[in-house]
């Protein structure tokens, strides 16, 4: 069964900093097999970063994903106020049974 | 540009059925993978399943006893349906498009979410 964990939990920074947050994989697959949500309070997820480093439509540059096998890595630089939310990353199984499956989410808070 | 929107009951009883409906605009429900994913409160993201071009579907291992997926292309919505539900099952259920590339299944738009309750 695929498991992601998020690293940390929470994070508490100011605006202008930048955010490191780490997803780790229980399988080691293909390096494009990872996305990146953003949710805020009483929203819906808003895609991010898909293939672990391509940019969705309309995300600023300050958003970037890497990262390879197991480890991957979302850095958010020169925070803005409106950056503060949950992040969550997600793969899609490639051993049985296959699900799409999400990290329990990193929340960026402000310090 | 492409829209979804949830709807459906905001209550539900105890062992009854769950059932959702999402209308697609700007995009024709036949061309695309389509998905629903839950969020009970405070928690975090649970994926349902999909339904593929084909009408094929691919539900999430734990809930596939209980899960119907379907799309219905004259009225551009597809529906899920969501069998002897518990409070277990009560979440904000959102509909998505899903999107592929290579081995990566994810979800590129998203509906607003509908909130579910289950409760007597």
């Amino acid at each position: 069964e695929l498991l992601l964990t998020q690293s940390p939990d929470t994070v508490s920074l100011s605006p202008g900093e930048t955010a490191t947050l780490s997803c780790r994989s229980s399988q080691s697959g293909s390096s494009s097999n990872l996305a990146w949500y953003q949710q805020k309070p009483g929203q819906a997820p808003r895609l991010l970063i898909y293939a672990a480093s391509t940019r969705a439509s309309g995300i600023p540059d300050r958003f970037s994903g890497s990262g390879s096998g197991t480890d991957f890595t979302l850095t958010i630089n020169r925070l803005e106020p409106e950056d503060f939310a949950v992040y969550y990353c997600q793969q899609y199984g490639s051993t049985a049974p296959r699900t799409v499956t999400f990290g329990q989410g990193t929340r960026l808070e402000t310090k | 540009q492409v829209q979804l929107q949830e709807s459906g009951p905001g209550l539900v009883k105890p062992s009854e059925t769950l059932s959702l409906t999402c209308d697609v605009s700007g995009a024709s429900v036949g061309s695309y993978y389509w998905t629903w994913i839950r969020q009970p409160p405070g928690k975090g993201l649970e994926w349902i399943g999909l339904i593929n071009t084909s009408g094929g579907t691919h539900y999430n291992f734990s809930l596939m006893s209980r899960v119907t997926i379907s799309v219905d292309s004259s009225k551009n919505q597809f529906s899920l349906k969501l069998t002897s539900v518990t409070a277990a099952d009560s979440a904000i259920y959102f509909c998505a498009r899903q999107n592929y590339y290579g081995p990566l299944y994810y979800m590129d738009i998203w509906g607003a979410g509908t909130t579910v309750t289950v409760s007597s």
